[in-house]
């Protein structure tokens, strides 16, 4: 079965440019969600969709913003980027299924490095 | 605001040497605490979940226990392989089925052969 696939892994951009980072979920699973790890803040949670609908979404900024497609991919989208957000961006995916067992399956993340 | 500590931030064990991991966390209506193994260049690796006071889960040399308001991940006789971040996370009552987890900033745990 395959796992999580994130694309790309690296990318490079500049101050003020936009990144578009890609999340494919495990067959079948139904949620997915991002998470952004720092050194400093450690993992800290973005967003979360379900069926193309966002259903909570982190303490970050409006340049912050993803979607999801009607066979469970997901994209992010950062604009106007900035220093701060230099970070590995992970993506997780979950079956729903009661009762919740949490668990998450993440994929090995976008590392994003702003210049 | 929910807040998830672990400590140490870091611990070097020499191989067989037994200790144990803390986590401590505030959360209004715990809905279960999770623990995950991050390996470096890896995404994070679902270990355990914990759901209520007094609760154990064992798996090979890792043992999780939760009281009401920690956590602790006790490794026994550990191995250099056990070397990874382990990282404490808990999940609130926030809507039925919402995949929100709040994550500790991790202890980085070295086992020298």
């Amino acid at each position: 079965k395959a796992g999580v696939t994130q694309t790309p892994r690296y990318l490079i951009k500049t101050r003020g440019q936009q990144v578009t980072l890609s999340c494919s979920p495990i067959s079948g699973h139904r949620s997915v969600s991002w998470y952004q790890q720092t050194p400093g803040q450690g993992l800290q949670f973005l967003f979360e969709y379900f069926s193309e609908t966002q259903r909570n979404k982190g303490n970050f900024p409006g340049r912050f913003s993803g979607r999801q497609f009607s066979n469970s991919r997901s994209e992010m989208n950062v604009s106007t980027l900035e220093l701060g957000d230099s970070a590995l961006y992970l993506c997780a995916s979950s079956q729903i299924l009661f009762p919740n067992t949490g668990e998450l399956f993440f994929g090995e993340g976008s590392r994003l490095t702003v210049l | 605001e929910d807040q998830v500590t672990q400590s140490p931030e870091a611990l070097r064990l020499q191989e067989g040497e037994s200790s144990s991991l803390n986590c401590s966390y505030t959360v209004s209506g715990l809905r279960g605490l999770f623990w995950y193994r991050q390996d470096p260049g890896k995404g994070p690796e679902f270990l355990f979940t914990l759901y209520s006071a007094g609760e154990e889960k064992e798996k090979e040399r890792l043992k999780a226990t939760l009281t009401k308001k920690e956590s602790f991940l006790h490794i026994t006789a550990p191995k250099p392989e056990d070397s990874a971040t382990y990282l404490c996370a808990v999940q609130k009552n926030s809507g039925a089925g919402s995949y929100q987890l709040t994550f500790g900033k991790g202890t980085k745990l070295s086992v020298i052969p």
